[in-house]
């Protein structure tokens, strides 16, 4: 049971490059997140999707892109990269919307140049 | 809005002794509240959460946290520390109201720091 996978696990950008994290998980899941980590700041919701097919936007959608065209795969991506993106990136799934703990994955960190 | 606060960017404690990372929260409803741990290099893991119920919730790795509602607080406690707890804890808060979907707020994170 590998739980929440992330790929890839580190990137570096060059400003105006576009990237797409891949985050997978097993556990048949309905919700599924992005959060963006960075020093002091805790962790900051990017998007998130609370079944296949569904997506919306958290406190800092933008420039982000997510789509969820299977269950258990949720994909963020970044058209046009900016050095305000470097960050640690984090992905994760839960089994209820409110009440549920979420499960996250290892974490991918961005570096855009 | 609602709003977690961690008030401590770190907390240092010896090994044995009791540690405490303290949380304060602000919300217009019933607060769901968790507790995650993240080492090094990793994700979170979840400790710990109250839904409602008894105020003290026991969870992984011999942690508890008290949920006072009349201070708005959530801390979270260990009797005995462990060098091996020495990571960054997050508080986080969810509330659900009429109009909101119930995300996760989470604080800024207290750093642990368990010396030997």
């Amino acid at each position: 049971n590998a739980g929440v996978t992330q790929t890839p696990k580190f990137r570096v950008l060059k400003t105006g490059q576009s990237m797409t994290l891949l985050c997978a998980q097993d556990m048949n899941h309905e919700y599924m997140y992005w959060y963006r980590q960075d020093p002091g700041m805790g962790l900051r919701l990017i998007h998130y999707s609370v079944g296949e097919g569904t997506t919306a936007k958290g406190e800092v959608p933008d420039g982000y892109n997510v789509s969820r065209l299977k269950k258990q795969n949720f994909l963020l991506g970044l058209e046009s990269a900016a050095p305000s993106q470097t960050s640690v990136y984090f992905c994760a799934s839960s089994y209820l919307g409110v009440a549920g703990e979420l499960f996250f994955g290892e974490g991918s960190r961005l570096t855009v140049l | 809005a609602q709003s977690v606060a961690q008030p401590e960017d770190q907390v240092n404690v010896a090994e044995g002794n009791p540690l405490t990372v303290k949380c304060t929260y602000s919300v217009s409803g019933n607060p769901y509240l968790f507790w995650y741990v993240q080492y090094p290099n990793r994700g979170l893991q979840f400790l710990l959460k109250y839904i409602t119920g008894d105020n003290l919730v026991k969870g992984s790795y011999g942690f508890e946290a008290e949920f006072n509602k009349s201070q708005t607080s959530f801390h979270l406690k260990k009797p005995s520390a462990l060098v091996s707890d020495s990571a960054l804890y997050f508080c986080a808060v969810r509330v659900m109201t009429t109009d909101s979907w119930g995300k996760l707020q989470f604080g800024a994170g207290t750093q642990v720091v368990v010396t030997p």
